[in-house]
């Protein structure tokens, strides 16, 4: 049962605009999403979280907007530019243990 | 220089042979924990550690074991790897009032199961 749906395997954007990047999430105790950012041959880095409490975190570029009611989030790049091409995870944890639960990553692909 | 270390990077190995993927972290962190990835399937967490001698499991622990005896390593051991075990395996770490925020991954082991 996955918990955490990225149902957009990839995105292809141009440079300078928008990229949105959507997550669902069925687990009604998750409380804390997180994104993560991975190139190829790297470690996942850490890009922008947001807790339940909130509906909107803005890091720069980045804008996290949380719907608890539709249990739905989505990462805003703008503007996006050719050095955001990565694959983006999407996670979520709650309750009362530290479990992070991911989802399956979407390939953002930014065009010159 | 601040960083998880794994090793080793990359290990070709065969069904039942008892293998140990170490993983080390400079920062003092409290939380460590171990995942792998998969084509199609994301990151899954395997376990993870809050402190020194206190280990959970993740989503995907089966086949799999881990201690925690020192709080800078956390190894991830496969008593008898089997191909379904071929991933790339991630370990992370964070400070523990940020276990769920800001994760510090290492760079990945890429494990081939013959």
């Amino acid at each position: 049962d996955q918990q955490v749906k990225q149902n957009s395997p990839s995105l292809s954007v141009q440079e300078g605009r928008i990229s949105i990047l959507n997550c669902d999430y069925t687990n009604s105790m998750f409380d804390y999403f997180l994104w993560y950012k991975k190139y190829p041959a790297e470690g996942p880095t850490f890009l922008i979280s947001i807790s339940s409490i909130k509906d909107k975190n803005e890091d720069g570029r980045f804008t996290v907007f949380l719907n608890k009611s539709a249990k739905h989030l989505s990462l805003h790049i703008v503007p996006s530019q050719p050095g955001d091409s990565a694959v983006y995870f999407c996670a979520a944890s709650g309750g009362s243990n530290y479990k992070l639960t991911f989802g399956k990553g979407t390939l953002l692909t930014v065009n010159p | 220089e601040a960083q998880v270390t794994q090793n080793p990077r990359y290990l070709i190995t065969v069904t039942g042979k008892k293998l140990t993927v170490t993983c080390s972290q400079n920062m003092n962190h409290e939380y460590m924990s171990w995942y792998r990835q998969d084509p199609g399937l994301g990151l899954r967490q395997i376990y993870y550690s809050m402190n020194v001698e206190v280990t959970d499991k993740g989503d995907v622990p089966e086949g799999y074991k881990v201690s925690r005896k020192e709080k800078r390593n956390f190894p991830l051991i496969l008593e008898s790897p089997s191909p379904n075990q071929t991933s790339l395996y991630f370990c992370a770490s964070s400070p523990f009032s940020l276990a769920l925020n800001e994760q510090f991954f290492g760079p990945g082991t890429r494990l081939t199961v013959l």
